[in-house]
């Protein structure tokens, strides 16, 4: 089945560390996002990607940083430059211009301890 | 202002009424409007979008966009417990750059 993977489910990290969240589609969409959701906040755009090798900063990008090596991958870093990177983190997709329908990802919860 | 505006609630309706769920966006342009139902601790879910003013029903959900005043809105007919949610309004923008931005989500809370 189609479907947009992302891992691990849940993750923790200590003060000062990076850490990479996988996604990974296979439905031949040109267009990826993530998102990460606050308690109140709703979902806020971290970096989205058209195509591979190229990528744009959303509303949030200070303190991620990502890759499009390839259209199924769109991997997320948090860096240590994020000061409050503890939240639920959401992967999307969309076949681009045109769209009518984004996929999601089940979502990563990372937590730092 | 917000690309995608909606108040979060909690929007409370008993058993059996219609919920009416809110959302305004800023990009004119815009081509393309979604509703996601969350479940807590779950990802968003696509119920039903939209693109053409007007209304497009599919079972108890009705969707309504009008562009000239920047508003689109979901009904729920009939509510049900299990619709308790929180509802999620996108807008896909009409930049070059496609990308969808969300609004903060209208908690749902059907009371029986």
């Amino acid at each position: 089945d189609g479907g947009i993977t992302q891992s691990p489910k849940y993750l923790f990290r200590k003060e000062g560390q990076n850490v990479t969240l996988s996604c990974e589609q296979n439905l031949n969409h040109d267009a990826m996002y993530w998102y990460r959701q606050d308690p109140g906040q709703g979902l806020r755009l971290i970096y989205y990607s058209q195509i591979v090798n190229d990528f744009q900063k959303g509303d949030i990008a200070e303190g991620y940083s990502v890759s499009r090596e390839k259209k199924e991958s769109f991997p997320l870093t948090v860096t240590s430059a994020q000061k409050n990177p503890t939240a639920f983190y959401l992967c999307a997709s969309t076949r681009g211009p045109g769209s009518t329908e984004a996929f999601f990802g089940q979502g990563t919860r990372l937590t730092v301890v | 202002q917000k690309e995608v505006e909606q108040n979060s609630g909690p929007l409370s309706v008993p058993e059996g009424a219609i919920a009416s769920l809110n959302c305004t966006y800023s990009d004119r342009g815009s081509q393309s409007f979604f509703w996601y139902r969350q479940y807590s601790g779950k990802s968003p879910e696509l119920i039903m979008f939209i693109y053409s003013n007007g209304d497009k029903e599919d079972g108890r959900f009705t969707a309504q966009l009008n562009k000239a005043s920047q508003y689109v809105s979901l009904l729920i007919r009939d509510s049900q417990p299990s619709d308790s949610a929180t509802y999620l309004c996108a807008v896909l923008n009409s930049g070059g750059y496609q990308k969808v931005t969300f609004g903060i989500g209208t908690k749902l809370q059907v009371i029986p």
